[in-house]
């Protein structure tokens, strides 16, 4: 069985600051990994997902995931936040060979102007 | 392609009662997904089918929660005497199998149990 831990529950920054959120899974088999971003009074959206290949993945806003799979991690960097970004983040897994996602507790991260 | 839709949005019920909600998948989405989620907490997975057929039920989905894909299409959850404990936002997702299952996230639909 796989799981996901987000260490930070609650990541408050300034805007044009520098952001990681952090990501770590445990599975028995190869996983393929995603981030989700909710914002306020909206749905889950998919903001990345790594696959296969390179194990740096970047999202359309600015945001970038490595797949580290010695740590088994897939932290989220951004290099200068701005105010829409903030949002609750979901780090989530999956198997290899379609299975059900498994979440971790999430990420809020709250950009301060 | 109009995304994954859910209805109702909001729904307020009390102990005891029966409720139903609907999830319309992407169109050509052969899996569907139902999660649940409380306040502080991730998605939890509920059920999963593709195309009609269900595949796997997770353990948090008591007998008192039943799920349909009758035709391949649109889905239906239903949970029978509600508890408080339900009080949850009920999320679906839908996916395509050829795409490494990247799911896609309706709005959810928050119950409010009283």
């Amino acid at each position: 069985a796989q799981s996901v831990t987000q260490l930070d529950s609650q990541v408050p920054v300034f805007e044009e600051a520098p952001v990681e959120l952090r990501c770590n899974y445990s599975s028995s088999v190869s996983v393929y990994l995603f981030w989700y971003v909710q914002y306020p009074n909206q749905g889950l959206q998919l903001l990345l997902k790594y696959l296969s290949g390179s194990t740096l993945v970047e999202s359309i806003n600015g945001f970038e995931a490595e797949f580290n799979k010695s740590q088994t991690s897939f932290h989220l960097r951004k290099p200068s936040v701005h105010i829409s970004d903030t949002a609750e983040y979901f780090c989530a897994v999956s198997e290899k060979g379609n299975t059900p996602l498994v979440f971790g507790k999430g990420t809020r991260l709250s950009v301060i102007a | 392609d109009t995304g994954v839709s859910q209805n109702p949005r909001h729904k307020i019920t009390k102990r005891g009662q029966n409720v139903t909600f609907r999830c319309d998948p992407i169109s050509e989405h052969n899996r569907l997904y139902w999660y649940r989620q409380t306040l502080g907490q991730g998605p939890e997975f509920l059920t999963y089918f593709q195309n009609e057929a269900q595949l796997e039920k997770s353990r948090l989905l008591s007998d008192r929660f039943s799920a349909e894909r009758p035709k391949g299409s649109f889905s239906t959850l239903e949970i029978q005497r509600t508890e408080q404990g339900d009080s949850a936002m009920y999320l679906c997702a839908s996916s395509l199998v050829a795409f490494a299952d990247t799911q896609y996230f309706g709005p959810g639909t928050r119950l409010t149990v009283l």
